[in-house]
Order: structure tokens, then C-alpha cells, then sequence
């Protein structure tokens, strides 16, 4: 267990929808990371904040947004999804910044219908 | 687009076995990480090893660093079925702003036969 929280495990949602992901970083850290994996682009980093602010941004949509809470959990959120979009989406966290160890979740499955 | 990236792409060996997996990556770096995962499940952190590194050590798992070639490369001896799993080398690459980001390859899947 790694000590990072991700919910829901698994989402089925029509093409069209919103969808929110949710994230607990482990206790104490800072940073958090947003990844998504598919078969045909592997995983791709989407974003990161540390302690609340944007830090770092990726390959991410602009049908897609995060953002970090004061109690440092996060929600990334997923807009107007299409096919394309069904892929499992990770949530890391760590300490300090990118060239660290990170810790990541079990992730959330989405598949959009 | 990948920084790393994993050769080979599949590996299957038996148990007791070695196996070896390399990465290289386009840009410099501060540091490589190698990472495991089970199917479907999240990844799990091996090993770090810094810029200034040759060689690292973690139990059955042996990683060295090139930076002149640009690659590293991890072997994980007498190999167990329970090592089967995808295996990611991650380095540091410049984000949008300019702040770092961790960069995963393709990522590697090992079978290990008992």
C-alpha cells in the first residue's frame, strides 16, 4: 500500500459526460502528480501541483482540469469525454518535486461509452 | 512524447534466470528511476539513480547509468515468477514553465516461467 487514495476504482460514463477523479496524497506529502495510461500512448504525465499551486503540466487536454485542495487532496476532472478518453488514470504523490521518488495509487479505471 | 524508452519491449525467461532490461533517453538528466507494475495496478518505485551514479545496488536488483551513452540499463538476478510485471525506467524532462517532470518510457513487460 503506498499510501495514496484514488476513487473511484472504476467509472463507466457515456461519451459527452463530466467525470471528477479523486486523489489523497500520502500523509505529509506536498506534490501531486496526475498520469494517464492507455495501450496505445503508455503513460503520460498530465499535471502536477505542490502544495496547491500548477507546478508542472504535460500532454494534458484543455477538456481536462485538476486542481489541489488546501488539505492537499486532488480532483482531476475530465469534460465533454469522448472514446479516446477510457484509460486508466494515476495519482502519485511525493515530498518535494518531479526528480524524486513518487508514490503512486492504485488508479482509476474510466471507460467512456 | 517518451524520454525513456525500454528495450526490450518483452522479455520471457525461467525462474532462476537473469534478466536484463535497458532504457535509454534523449536528454540529460539529473537522475533515473526504474519502477514495476503489477497488471492493472499502480506503479511501484525500484530504484534511483543519480546523475553522478555508475552502478546502484537494492537486493536481487543491479542498475547502472551511462550518461555518455545516454542509457541505463536493469538487471534483476535469479529471477522469480513473482517478478513477473511491466517494468518503466522514468527520468526528469523539462515541463511546460520550465519546472521538471517525470517522463515514463513505454515500459518493458517481463514473464518469468516457473
Amino acid at each position: 500500500d503506498s499510501g495514496v487514495t484514488q476513487t473511484p476504482k472504476h467509472l463507466i460514463t457515456a461519451t459527452g459526460q463530466r467525470v471528477t477523479l479523486r486523489c489523497s496524497p500520502r500523509s505529509g506529502d506536498l506534490s501531486v502528480y496526475w498520469y494517464q495510461q492507455s495501450l496505445d500512448q503508455g503513460l503520460q504525465f498530465l499535471i502536477q501541483y505542490y502544495n496547491g499551486e500548477e507546478r508542472a503540466k504535460g500532454n494534458i487536454l484543455e477538456r481536462f482540469s485538476a486542481q489541489q485542495f488546501p488539505d492537499l487532496h486532488s480532483e482531476l476532472n475530465l469534460s465533454s469525454l469522448e472514446l479516446g478518453d477510457s484509460a486508466l488514470y494515476f495519482c502519485a504523490s511525493s515530498p518535494l518535486g518531479a526528480g524524486n521518488t513518487i508514490y503512486f495509487g492504485e488508479g482509476s479505471w474510466l471507460t467512456v461509452v | 512524447s517518451q524520454q525513456g524508452e525500454e528495450d526490450p519491449q518483452a522479455l520471457s525467461i525461467q525462474e532462476g534466470e537473469n534478466a536484463t532490461m535497458n532504457c535509454s533517453y534523449k536528454t540529460s538528466i539529473n537522475n533515473l528511476q526504474w519502477y514495476r507494475q503489477n497488471s492493472g495496478r499502480g506503479l511501484v518505485h525500484l530504484i534511483l539513480i543519480r546523475s553522478n551514479e555508475r552502478e546502484k545496488h537494492s537486493g536481487r536488483l543491479r542498475v547502472t547509468l551511462d550518461t555518455s551513452k545516454k542509457s541505463s540499463s536493469l538487471l534483476i538476478t535469479a529471477s522469480r515468477a513473482a517478478d513477473t510485471a511491466s517494468y518503466f525506467c522514468a527520468t526528469d524532462a523539462r515541463a511546460q514553465g520550465g519546472s521538471e517532470k517525470l517522463v515514463f518510457g513505454k515500459g518493458m513487460k517481463l514473464t518469468v516461467n516457473p
